[in-house]
């Protein structure tokens, strides 16, 4: 158990519709990743949160957005989905969001479903 | 963007048997993180490596870092079925906040 959790563990849902991912870090640690991980893209970074401030950007589509709130949990919002957004998604934790090792600890995933 | 490439993408051994993932890239990381995931379940942290030609032993798992810290193996002595899983190697650069990911090793130990 890595500390950090991760809701809902499942998620089916439609076309078009706008879905809700939360992630609450390891306790202590102050940085949120989002990863996306599908068959054909392997690990991709999402974005990072430190603190409550964006600290890092990576392949984030628009339709995607994402916040950490002052109790350090995150959301990450999926909107306008499509079949290709079907994907595990992942949340890790870190102590800081320095520039040092940034070891992360990696939440179980949501695994979401868009038919 | 720091690209890191993982070879080979699929291995399948026999237990017992030793295996090596190479980790390359043609840029200069601050650190490299290993990391093993099985299927549905988030990646484990496996070992950080720091300093060039950095060599950390984990039980049956060896990590090294290149002299130039532009790569890394993982070298598993006597592999078990436990081992099975996809390995995954992450790179830092000293001006990123982020971590670059490979793309994977999955290795099959065959019991």
């Amino acid at each position: 158990d890595s500390g950090v959790t991760q809701t809902p563990k499942h998620l089916i849902t439609a076309t078009g519709q706008r879905v809700t991912l939360r992630c609450s870090p390891r306790s202590g640690d102050l940085s949120v990743y989002w990863y996306q991980q599908s068959l054909d893209q392997g690990l991709q970074f999402l974005i990072q949160y430190y603190n409550g401030e964006e600290r890092a950007k990576g392949n984030i589509l628009e339709r995607f957005s994402a916040q950490q709130f002052p109790d350090l949990h995150s959301e990450l919002n999926l909107s306008s989905l499509e079949l290709g957004d079907s994907a595990l998604y992942f949340c890790a934790s870190s102590v800081g969001g320095s520039l040092a090792h940034n070891e992360q600890f990696f939440g179980p995933g949501t695994r979401l479903t868009v038919l | 963007t720091q690209l890191l490439e993982q070879s080979p993408q699929f291995l399948s051994i026999q237990e017992g048997e030793n295996l090596t993932v190479y980790c390359n890239s043609s840029s200069v990381f601050s650190s490299l993180q290993w990391y093993r995931q099985e299927p549905g379940e988030g990646p484990v942290l496996l070992v950080t490596v720091v300093t060039g030609g950095e060599v950390k032993k984990l039980k049956r798992l060896t990590f090294q870092f290149g002299d130039a810290r532009k790569d890394s193996s993982l070298h598993i002595t006597a592999a078990q079925p436990g081992d099975t899983g996809l390995y995954l190697c992450a790179g830092k650069g000293s001006n990123d906040y982020k971590l670059s990911f490979g793309a994977g090793t999955t290795v099959t130990v065959r019991a």
